[in-house]
């Protein structure tokens, strides 16, 4: 059983930065390809980037390019997002899921608990 | 990234009722197509994989159809746990999985 445990909540000033870590158990780290989602209040999902743990080869959504880093730690089995020059509207709970293949598709079949970022001045 | 458009937004519906939401691609997919239910406070859980595939343990009340650029998700009879939201994802973009906005499910 997998399991993806995010780090806590996140208050931060308006052009600060911020790093969110999901850290991984249960399942072959360096196997493994990590996602990060955020979800701002009533908004939909919207898929960020990703990350290949064992390579650590990244894609990024072309919204959020210039702006995110996602980075991972092998000997500690984590994958982390590093999010810059935050505004108010990257207030948003972001999850981190890890994807399978099955049946001939992917899909995200675990997902972190969400770390609620709050930007305000 | 390719663009997922789901419809409608918000659907009020009672118990018992049928129901489909629709999700459109801007390029053609496949059947690359994922939907997910979500509840308040709670993470995505899968529904339906490659359109039409029902993940294992989901009721059978739930289905899936399409291909290229326009899907659905139809439950045949809703129950009370189902109000909640829904979205879809296309899985053709490999990495790059983009959701729908998700449509709300409401009680009437």
């Amino acid at each position: 059983q997998v399991q993806l445990v995010q780090s806590g909540a996140e208050v931060k000033k308006p052009g600060a930065s911020v790093k969110v870590s999901c850290k991984a158990s249960g399942d072959t780290f360096t196997l493994s390809a990590i996602h990060w989602v955020r979800q701002a209040p009533g908004q939909r999902l919207e898929w960020m980037g990703w990350i290949n743990a064992g390579p650590g080869n990244t894609k990024y959504s072309q919204k959020f390019q210039d702006r995110v880093t996602i980075t991972r730690d092998t000997s500690a089995s984590t994958v982390y997002m590093e999010l810059r020059s935050l505004r108010s509207e990257d207030t948003a709970v972001y999850y981190c899921a890890k994807d399978i293949y099955s049946g001939g598709y992917y899909h995200f079949d675990y997902w972190g608990q969400g770390t609620l970022l709050t930007v305000s001045s | 990234d390719i663009q997922m458009t789901q419809s409608p937004s918000s659907l009020s519906a009672s118990v018992g009722d049928r129901v489909t939401i629709t999700c459109r691609a801007s390029q053609a997919i496949e059947t690359y197509l994922n939907w997910y239910q979500q509840k308040p406070g709670k993470t995505p859980k899968l529904l339906i994989y490659g359109a039409s595939s029902l993940q294992s343990g989901v009721p059978s009340r739930f289905s899936g159809s399409g291909s290229g650029t326009d899907f659905t998700l139809t439950i045949s009879s809703l129950q009370a746990e189902d109000f909640a939201a829904y979205f879809c994802q296309q899985t053709y973009s490999t990495p790059l999985y983009t959701f729908g906005q998700g449509t709300k499910l409401e009680l009437k």
